[in-house]
């Protein structure tokens, strides 16, 4: 299985709810990023958090991460139609360059 | 700068046809990476370059595909005989080698190629 599993697959709510995504993985970690992707394009970064990091904020963002479950969260507060997109957790392994992602969500913001 | 620049964004070619895909990294990045995207297996990747050497190719599926970086600008993904299960979006990303609090280390993508083959 993949090293980063999101849940839900998918989402949908209406604008203005808050939006909750959760990731999990396997392996101990460097850092844990979330990136997100409409629909036919690239993937962009969104915040990152390092393993000895709790909680990080960004904007409408707040990203949690707790090493000894191995899983992260990822919140959208007060969501807006344009944040409907796929949204994954992508882990650094410890003594690894490369990104290795999750299966993402779907999250749909219905105005 | 224009970011991550792939070629081309589709591209449609029968079984058997040679599929060359090609992506021009931010420049200063030393990272490249070849992601390829399906709905069965999301993102999983390929191979990566440092400073334009190959590290790690161990994601590249068999023998019909190769990749090379000849100069920090340009590197290329070949696929030699191509097959329909070869169909995907495929995606390059770069980032620096450095890293700080202020360069973390975040990966920026192209906008893909969506590869079909008959």
């Amino acid at each position: 299985s993949q090293q980063g599993e999101e849940d839900p697959q998918a989402l949908s709510i209406q604008e203005g709810e808050n939006a909750t995504m959760n990731c999990s993985y396997k392996t101990s970690i460097n850092n844990l990023q979330w990136y997100r992707q409409n629909s036919g394009r690239g993937l962009v970064h969104l915040i990152l958090i390092r393993s000895n990091e709790r909680e990080k904020h960004s904007g409408r963002l707040r990203v949690t991460l707790d090493t000894s479950k191995k899983s992260s969260s990822l919140l959208i507060t007060a969501s807006r139609a344009a944040d409907t997109a796929s949204y994954f957790c992508a882990t650094r392994r410890t003594g690894r360059r490369a990104l290795t992602f999750g299966s993402g969500t779907r999250l749909q913001v219905q105005p | 700068d224009a970011g991550v620049i792939q070629s081309p964004r589709h591209e449609v070619t029968e079984m058997g046809q040679e599929v060359t895909l090609r992506c021009k990294p931010i420049s200063g990045h030393d990272y490249l990476f070849w992601y390829r995207q399906t709905m069965m297996r999301g993102l999983e990747l390929l191979i990566y370059f440092n400073n334009n050497v190959p590290i790690d190719d161990s994601g590249m599926p068999e023998d019909r595909f190769s990749a090379k970086m000849p100069n920090a600008s340009f590197s290329t993904l070949k696929i030699q005989p191509s097959e329909p299960r070869d169909s995907a979006v495929y995606f390059c990303a770069s980032r620096t080698g450095t890293e700080s609090p202020l360069l973390p280390g975040e990966l920026f993508f192209g906008e893909g190629s969506r590869l079909t083959v008959l």
